[in-house]
């Protein structure tokens, strides 16, 4: 059964720093897409960032843009996302999702929280 | 950029017919997938490619999509179908979109 798991959330002040990191089973990171959703308290689901299957294309979301990164360890069979500069905005739910053929997100994990106090 | 509207919330009776829509501009031009989210737990993908089933989706979740609507429809709905909906597609400029989310509650 594919299974997500992430970790790494916490509470963080604002400026500060957090890597989330998402360990992937019974499938491997390198044959997929794989991206970054998060959810705000009570909020809607948010597209944060994308990584091809082969590593060559990576995409953020604009209010990310410039603060977020986004990689994968192959040999850890997991996908990473550095923040740095975070925000009170970027408070929420983190979620790893893998991306299904024709831009569609098939499974997710459990998702981390990531708290910013200001 | 590209926007989703849905309906902030749906209410239906048990065993009735629920219809979610999802408006965007010629949406029908884009292939729509739509997720289901219960409380305290991580969405869960209940049609693609406006309307497919993936395994394990009961045969009453459907899907459609025409014009500038798409729309999820429950049929004979049972209270565990009481979750946030979400619909989602993939725009060049934006990536992966989402709508706003749909609350159904089963009276």
């Amino acid at each position: 059964e594919v299974k997500l798991v992430e970790s790494g959330g916490g509470l963080v002040k604002a400026g500060g720093s957090l890597r989330l990191s998402c360990a992937a089973s019974q499938f491997t990171v390198g044959s997929y897409d794989m991206s970054w959703v998060r959810q705000a308290p009570g909020k809607g689901l948010e597209w944060v960032a994308s990584i091809s299957s082969s590593g060559r294309f990576i995409y953020y979301a604009d209010s990310v843009r410039g603060r977020f990164t986004i990689s994968r360890d192959i040999a850890k069979n997991s996908l990473d996302l550095e923040m740095v500069s975070l925000r009170a905005g970027d408070t929420g739910r983190y979620y790893c999702a893998r991306e299904g053929e024709h831009q569609l997100f098939d499974y997710w994990g459990q998702g981390t929280l990531v708290t910013v106090s200001s | 950029s590209y926007v989703l509207t849905q309906p902030p919330s749906v209410s239906v009776a048990p065993g009735e017919t629920a219809r979610i829509a999802c408006g965007g501009d010629n949406i029908a031009s884009h292939s729509v997938q739509w997720y289901q989210q219960k409380p305290g737990q991580a969405p869960v993908l209940v049609i693609y490619y406006d309307l497919d089933r993936p395994s394990g989706i009961p045969e009453r979740f459907s899907g459609s999509n025409s014009g500038n609507t798409a729309t999820l429809t429950i049929n004979r709905v049972e209270a565990g179908d009481e979750a946030d909906y979400y619909c989602q597609v993939w725009h060049i400029s934006d990536h992966y979109v989402f709508g706003p989310g749909t609350k159904v509650t089963v009276l």
